[in-house]
């Protein structure tokens, strides 16, 4: 079945750029698209169509692809960032969803 | 006020049955796709199924094939999840979501099902 892979954990600094990756073979075809989930509270699309900012989500945030990895931008991430982020995307039939494992974000 | 309520939750014994409800208010529920999403406790998001906006067309990821099934009725703005021969792996907070054109994407608070004898 299809995978997107996620690194466990990232850490930066309040200020500095955080950068989440996820990789999988149909990303060149399929797309991205990124969810935040604070702890006990259901989770929050922050990118969707690999770059795109839903209303309310604030400009730090952006989205690229590239081949077979989309990646998560943080810019000047803040302590109220800290969650876990989650993409997500499609097979190749585009009819099965997947997620990604899940990235734990400490902003400190 | 755009809103998906999940119920029918609880605790169950392995090998027995299910139903979710999901309750759609404040869009037009018919006009769109409508999916199931469960995460473990301490574990990450899973994906469990699809139906398309009009039931015509349904998918399930493979650890619940055969065993779990989505319905809607539109007439009442209400997804169902029915699952069957429950397995203690299927202990979870199950969402319902809302996808759409846009970036369109509500979820529901979940609602928590606990497999156990």
């Amino acid at each position: 079945s299809y995978e997107l892979t996620q690194p466990p954990s990232v850490s930066v600094s309040p200020g500095q750029t955080a950068r989440i990756t996820c990789s999988g073979d149909a990303l060149p075809k399929q797309y991205a698209y990124w969810y935040q989930q604070k702890s006990g509270q259901a989770p929050v699309l922050v990118i969707y169509e690999d770059s795109k900012r839903p209303s309310g989500i604030p400009e730090r945030f952006s989205g690229s692809s590239s081949g077979t990895m989309a990646t998560l931008t943080i810019s000047g991430a803040q302590v109220e960032d800290e969650a876990d982020y989650y993409c997500y995307s499609t097979d190749s039939s585009g009819n099965h969803v997947v997620f990604g494992g899940g990235t734990k974000l400490t902003v400190l | 006020q755009v809103q998906l309520v999940e119920s029918g939750g609880g605790v169950v014994q392995p090998g027995r049955s299910l139903r979710l409800s999901c309750a759609a208010s404040g869009f037009t529920f018919s006009t769109y796709g409508m999916h199931w999403v469960r995460q473990a406790p301490g574990k990450g998001l899973e994906w469990v199924g699809i139906i398309w906006y009009d039931g015509s067309n349904k998918y399930y990821a493979d650890s619940v094939k055969g065993r779990f099934t989505i319905s809607r009725d539109n007439s009442k703005n209400t997804l169902y999840l029915q699952m069957d021969s429950l397995r203690a792996e299927d202990t979870a907070v199950y969402y319902c979501r809302a996808t759409g054109d846009e970036g369109f994407d509500i979820w529901g608070q979940g609602t928590m099902v606990t497999v156990s004898s």
